[in-house]
């Protein structure tokens, strides 16, 4: 079972410079999520989808944009890439937490991205 | 809005000892509990987690941990550690009704021989 796939799994880019991260789950999850981790500061919400065609902002949007055109499919984008950039990017996918919320979040491998 | 402390950044603790790992967290509201392993270059795996009823939870690899709700506290416990549990443990918060989870800073857990 593959789960939830990130690609590429490190990437080194030039400041300015733009890149997609793709995140693909073949669980047919409804709601999926992108988050950096920093040394210290856990996991950070950057930005969420709970449906196709749908996402909302999470923690720290800035400098990054977002789509879910397939329901399988959660797409990453930095369009001028700045060295504060520079993370481990995780994507997870979870069922819908409806009214119970207890549907755990399943993660990818990951992707290191430096930004020089 | 809701918050998760990991008290410790870092446990040190010898083979075959005892282990806790502490996590407090702040909410008005009811919440869903969660314990997150990471193995080094790996996402994160479900360890454990509390939705209602007992409030000690049995998970994987013989973790446990115990919701205290006067203390705000999910505390993870292993009796006897293994050099393979080396790993950084994550505890996260989700407010009843919502969709996100809020992670604390985590703990990186070293086992030594």
């Amino acid at each position: 079972n593959a789960g939830v796939t990130q690609t590429p799994k490190f990437r080194v880019l030039k400041t300015g410079q733009s890149m997609t991260l793709l995140c693909a789950q073949d669980m047919n999850h409804e709601y999926m999520y992108w988050y950096r981790q920093d040394p210290g500061m856990g996991l950070r919400l950057i930005h969420y989808s709970v449906g196709e065609g749908t996402t909302a902002k999470g923690e720290v949007p800035d400098g990054y944009n977002v789509s879910r055109l397939k329901k399988q499919n959660f797409l990453l984008g930095l369009e001028s890439a700045a060295p504060s950039q520079t993370s481990v990017y995780f994507c997870a996918s979870s069922y819908s937490t409806g009214v119970v919320g207890n549907q755990p979040q399943h993660f990818g491998d990951g992707t290191r991205l430096s930004i020089l | 809005a809701q918050s998760v402390t990991q008290l410790d950044s870092q446990v040190p603790v010898f083979e075959e000892a005892p282990v806790e790992l502490r996590c407090n967290y702040s909410s008005s509201v009811s919440v869903y509990l969660f314990w997150y392993v990471q193995y080094p270059n790996q996402g994160l795996q479900l360890l454990l987690k509390y939705l209602s009823g007992s409030t000690l939870v049995k998970g994987i690899n013989g973790f446990e941990a115990e919701f205290n709700k006067s203390q705000t506290s999910f505390h993870l416990r292993k009796p006897s550690v293994h050099i393979s549990d080396t790993a950084e443990y994550f505890c996260a918060v989700r407010v009843q009704g919502a969709q996100k989870l809020v992670f604390g800073q985590g703990t990186r857990l070293t086992i030594n021989p």
